[in-house]
This record gives C-alpha cells, sequence and structure tokens, in this order.
C-alpha cells in the first residue's frame, strides 16, 4: 500500500530565506507524486506534481521538488521565501486510484 | 481544470443535529471524493461517489453517519448526522480531471464544521 510521510509538522524560517520540506513516499506500483498548499482560509491548490520524465519540477511561484527513486523522496524547496508562502502544504501520491496525503506542514515565514 | 463550490462554508451546530453539505462543480465530473481534515491533522477520505452508485466508504467511515448523495455529474451532498464534538473538523469535496491517472484533483474550499 501507499504511503506519504511529512517528517516536519512545522517549518519557520525568515523573509528571504531557502526552505526544504521533505516528504517520503512508499509505493509498490508506479509513482505519481504531488504536493498540494493551503493558503489561511482558502482550499487546496495544486502546487506540483510529478508523473514521469524529468525528475525536478517546478511551479510557477518559485517551487521546485526533485523525485528521488533511490531516497523514496519528494522535498519541496524554494531558495527563497516570501511572506506569501505562507501556508501548510501537504505531499500526496496516488495509490489505489485514490489520492493519499501525508499529514502536511506549515510553513511559517518569520520577518 | 474543475471550479468546485461548497455551501455552507461554515457552520456551528448542536451536538445530536444533522448537517448536509452540498458541492457544486461547474463541469460533469465521474468521480466525487468527499474529506474530512481535523485539527492538525492531514486529509482523510471519508468515501468515493460515483453517479448512478451507491458511495464507496472507507475503514472507519459508514454510510449511517456519512449518508451521501449524488443525483447527477456535478453535484453531491454529504451529511453528518447525529453530530458530535468529535465531527468537529473542514469537510473537503473534490474532484478528478478527466485525464484519467495522474490528472489534477481539484477541491472546493471547505466546509468547517463546529459541533457543540
Amino acid at each position: 500500500a501507499q504511503s506519504v510521510t511529512q517528517l516536519d509538522s512545522q517549518v519557520p524560517v525568515f523573509e528571504e530565506a531557502p526552505v526544504e520540506l521533505r516528504c517520503n513516499y512508499s509505493s509498490s506500483v508506479s509513482v505519481y507524486l504531488f504536493w498540494y498548499v493551503q493558503y489561511p482560509n482558502q482550499g487546496l491548490q495544486l502546487l506540483l506534481k510529478y508523473l514521469s520524465g524529468s525528475t525536478l519540477v517546478k511551479s510557477i511561484n518559485g517551487f521546485e521538488a526533485e523525485f528521488n527513486k533511490s531516497q523514496t523522496s519528494f522535498h519541496l524547496r524554494k531558495p527563497s521565501v516570501h511572506i506569501s508562502d505562507t501556508a501548510e502544504y501537504f505531499c500526496a501520491v496516488i495509490g489505489d486510484d485514490k489520492i493519499i496525503f501525508g499529514k502536511g506542514t506549515r510553513l511559517h515565514i518569520l520577518p | 481544470s474543475a471550479v468546485i463550490s461548497q455551501k455552507p462554508s461554515r457552520d456551528i451546530c448542536q451536538r445530536g443535529t444533522s448537517l448536509t453539505i452540498q458541492c457544486q462543480v461547474d463541469s460533469q465530473v465521474t468521480m466525487m471524493f468527499w474529506y474530512r481534515q481535523q485539527p492538525g491533522q492531514s486529509l482523510t477520505l471519508i468515501a468515493t461517489a460515483n453517479q448512478g452508485s451507491e458511495a464507496t466508504y472507507e475503514s472507519g467511515f459508514v454510510i449511517d453517519k456519512f449518508p451521501i448523495s449524488r443525483p447527477n455529474l456535478t453535484f453531491s451532498t454529504l451529511t453528518v448526522s447525529n453530530m458530535s464534538p468529535e465531527d468537529s473538523s473542514i469537510y473537503l469535496c473534490s474532484v478528478v480531471g478527466t485525464g484519467g491517472i495522474g490528472e489534477t484533483q481539484y477541491f472546493g474550499p471547505g466546509t468547517r464544521l463546529l459541533v457543540l
């Protein structure tokens, strides 16, 4: 069965500093991986996804994630965060025709 | 893409009552999902609702507690029955795009429920 582990429930980081949100998965079949973002008082939105091809995927707002099969990871990174990145980030994997979410990581941007 | 709306956006309810949450999608979709997001927890799938058939419930969720209707391809309701404070949560409706496996899953804005 597929599963997703987000090791950090909260990550505080200073504005303009880099950040990495960790995600590890387990899957016995082909892997489709996602990062979703939930801004305060808003619904979930897809940030980026890996289906196949290049292992490095990027979003339009500067986030990127790299699929690492040997380490079963799909960590999310951004070289310089902004206050507007304050949100909860969910890693997810597709398994058994349904999407399975991690517990989420709350990103706190410190001024 | 799919635009999803939910009603109500939030509610405060008394113990023992029931609340029906509506989900409307701007396009026809085969599969709709209902999730629960409890404070500090991940999203938990409650059930999958396909038009024209009974909803499929995940382990730990039963139809008597969370009856679901799916009368057409753009609409679904989830009822939270005989509520208790443990049902306080955000309830999310979701659909999958028509591209098949790996297709983006879209979420409604959620219904914030507080049970007193």
